[in-house]
């Protein structure tokens, strides 16, 4: 079956470690995106790609990085720099960068600091 | 920037009733999505639409451009239905594609 696999489902970050989400997706989408979620607030865009070895910033970039080597992956790092790491984080993905396309997610990661 | 308003925000309801969600938004749009989050975390896109009425299953979602409204309508409610249900426009000021969350509408079904 197709879809979006998310690893790990629990991530415990230690004070001044990086640590990286994986995101794979094998629906052969274009777009590949990464949302951040804190209790009673909406999704809020982290970085996002279009196309292979190219991605963009969203609105809540700092602190993080990505890369996007291939087309199935779109990993995520949480680097020391971002002071407060702890939320609950989905990757999604969809055909092409228009509105009019659903989007598909994946089952999220919920990183906590020790 | 759209803003995306929805309510109620929680909801509790018996098995069997009638259940609407709502949502606003300020800025004219081509699409509304509709989603569902399952208390494990993962989220689950149910409707995406322009205008008028889609129905699937127990689920109906309306939208009114004018009126720049939407609701999500279930019928018939169960207990699997608890969930938080989440609506989402386009945001044309910002990243390309991406959308606005609204903070979304937790329902409990109660058997």
């Amino acid at each position: 079956d197709g879809g979006i696999t998310q690893s790990p489902k629990y991530l415990f970050r230690k004070e001044g470690q990086n640590v990286t989400l994986s995101c794979e997706q094998n629906l052969n989408h274009d777009a590949m995106y990464w949302y951040r979620q804190d209790p009673g607030q909406g999704l809020r865009l982290i970085y996002y790609s279009q196309i292979v070895n190219d991605f963009q910033k969203g609105d809540i970039a700092e602190g993080y990085s990505v890369s996007r080597e291939k087309k199935e992956s779109f990993p995520l790092t949480v680097t020391s720099a971002q002071k407060n790491p702890t939320a609950f984080y989905l990757c999604a993905s969809r055909n092409s960068k228009t509105f009019n396309e659903k989007l598909f997610f994946g089952s999220g990661t919920q990183l906590s600091v020790l | 920037k759209n803003e995306v308003e929805q309510s109620p925000q929680n909801l509790t309801a018996q098995e069997g009733e009638f259940i609407t969600i709502n949502c606003s938004y300020s800025v004219g749009i081509s699409a509304l999505h509709w989603l569902q989050q399952h208390p494990g975390g993962g989220i689950v896109s149910l409707f995406m639409l322009s205008s008028g009425k889609k129905k699937h299953g127990r689920l109906i979602a309306t939208i009114n451009i004018q009126e720049k409204h939407s609701s999500l309508h279930i019928t018939a409610s169960h207990p699997r239905d608890s969930a938080v249900y989440i609506c989402a426009v386009p945001n044309y000021g910002g990243s390309q594609g991406n959308l606005i969350f609204g903070k979304g509408t937790k329902l409990s079904v109660k058997p």
